[in-house]
């Protein structure tokens, strides 16, 4: 059966370090995956997308890596701050009828303390 | 931009009422999609829109649920009539086209508990 599959439990880290979250994903074969921001009591919002011919994209902070034949991506923040605390959910695109459908993790939380 | 706007914010109903959840997309955006989120199933897509058309109502989880986009700018969400199963954060989203690789824009959500 097709599955998504992130940390389900929340990542703690100490301000400044680096946060590596994973999504991993089976029977899918993503043309693009995407990783949103998701804040208490707010909607998702989009950090990075990453093609299946991209090895690595990098957005300030951020890195995304696309491993399609782990079927694995990973989310970096470097230099991470208490604002970076939130659920960070991977999405992939599930190749329908040529729409951006999307399909989403579970997502992880991750908390930063200083 | 105000960004997608979503209506109302919060809503408590009882089992058996008619709930409306409303939507106004990021405008010149033509795609629309209407998302339920749970602690228990996470974020999962309900139905898209492409153009005002509905163009995937897959996830539509029964004939209780209805959703109609009379014009680009508006879309409802109906549930009628309403579970306590239904509670839950209903998101709208938009994207600019329904080419693949698009950006999803999300609405703030609409809050439901249905007692």
């Amino acid at each position: 059966s097709q599955k998504i599959e992130q940390n389900s439990e929340a990542l703690n880290i100490q301000e400044g370090k680096t946060a590596t979250l994973t999504c991993n994903y089976t029977n899918y074969s993503p043309a693009y995956l995407q990783w949103y921001r998701q804040d208490p009591g707010r909607g998702p919002v989009f950090l990075l997308l990453i093609r299946e011919n991209e090895k690595e994209k990098r957005k300030e902070r951020l890195k995304v890596t696309f491993d399609t034949t782990l079927k694995q991506s990973l989310f970096h923040i470097t230099a991470s701050q208490p604002a970076d605390s939130a659920t960070y959910l991977c999405a992939l695109d599930a190749g329908a009828g040529g729409y951006n459908k999307l399909i989403f993790g579970a997502g992880t939380r991750l908390a930063v303390h200083p | 931009d105000a960004g997608v706007i979503q209506s109302p914010r919060h809503e408590v109903t009882e089992m058996g009422q008619e709930v409306t959840l409303r939507c106004k997309p990021i405008s010149g955006h033509n795609s629309l999609f209407w998302y339920r989120q749970t602690m228990m199933r996470g974020l999962e897509l309900l139905i898209y829109f492409n153009n005002n058309v509905p163009i995937d109502d897959s996830g539509m989880p029964e004939d209780r649920f209805s959703a109609k986009m009379p014009n680009a700018s508006f879309s409802t969400l109906k549930i009628q009539p309403s579970e306590p199963r239904d509670s839950a954060v209903y998101f709208c989203a938009s994207s600019l086209t329904s080419g693949g690789a698009e950006t999803q824009y999300f609405g703030p959500g609409t809050r439901l508990l249905v007692l």
